[in-house]
């Protein structure tokens, strides 16, 4: 597709419930990031692939929080346990170039609203 | 810590009037700037980039944006607002210095009467 896909568009958990959100970036874009956005706030950092490798995992909130990205197009964040206080919008982007190889803005996807009841 | 600020949490304002959104941020050295547009229901867009070079950066929309260095600024501009620019709109930092990284703002709403 011509821009960042996510899916679900919309995910209600039970507390204690794992979930697991999808992102397919623009093909061939390097760079992936994953954002929190709860609401009234800006997005925050939740961590940077660089094709497979996860370089920067500093913003993920907890250890319940786990991404990966395996063969370097597809990612997925799997939130284990989930709690209410996980209850935002959780954005992907994704960049063509490696963010150390010059600028370059990100591309952004609907993002997945989870609701944890 | 790296931070990014944005004046108004919410701005109204009448179609034709003049919009300047404010945004500071905390970075030294050299930084990347953007501004997104979120409309309702959309996804985050970009409105500009700056990089480099002249520090008055046009975008779509008739947005622009001024980068001042010295004050750690770089503020959004439209001469004259429509209704469709009803939007929340989102300043964005990154800086190779910091990260690999964006730090965004915390939004502000722009609500146009018409």
């Amino acid at each position: 597709g011509a821009g960042v896909s996510q899916s679900p568009r919309y995910k209600v958990a039970k507390r204690g419930q794992d979930v697991a959100l999808r992102c397919d970036p623009i093909s061939g874009h390097v760079s992936l990031f994953w954002y929190q956005q709860a609401l009234g706030q800006g997005p925050e950092f939740l961590t940077y692939f660089q094709n497979e490798a996860q370089l920067d995992k500093s913003g993920l909130p907890s250890d319940r929080f786990f991404a990966e990205r395996p063969e370097g197009s597809v990612s997925t964040l799997k939130i284990q346990r989930t709690q209410q206080e996980d209850s935002a919008v959780y954005l992907c982007a994704s960049s063509p170039r490696p963010t150390g190889l010059g600028p370059s803005p990100l591309h952004f996807g609907n993002g997945t609203r989870l609701t944890v009841t | 810590a790296q931070s990014v600020s944005q004046h108004n949490h919410h701005v109204i304002l009448s179609e034709a009037a003049s919009l300047e959104l404010g945004c500071n941020y905390s970075y030294g050295g050299t930084v990347n700037l953007f501004w997104y547009v979120q409309y309702p229901g959309q996804h985050l867009q970009l409105l500009l980039k700056y990089f480099s070079g002249d520090p008055l950066v046009k975008g779509i929309k008739g947005f622009e944006a001024e980068f001042i260095k010295s004050k750690f600024s770089f503020n959004l501009r439209k001469p004259s607002v429509q209704w469709s620019d009803t939007a929340e709109y989102f300043c964005a930092v990154n800086s190779r210095n910091y990260g690999q990284n964006f730090v965004f703002g915390p939004g502000t709403r722009l609500s146009v009467l018409p």
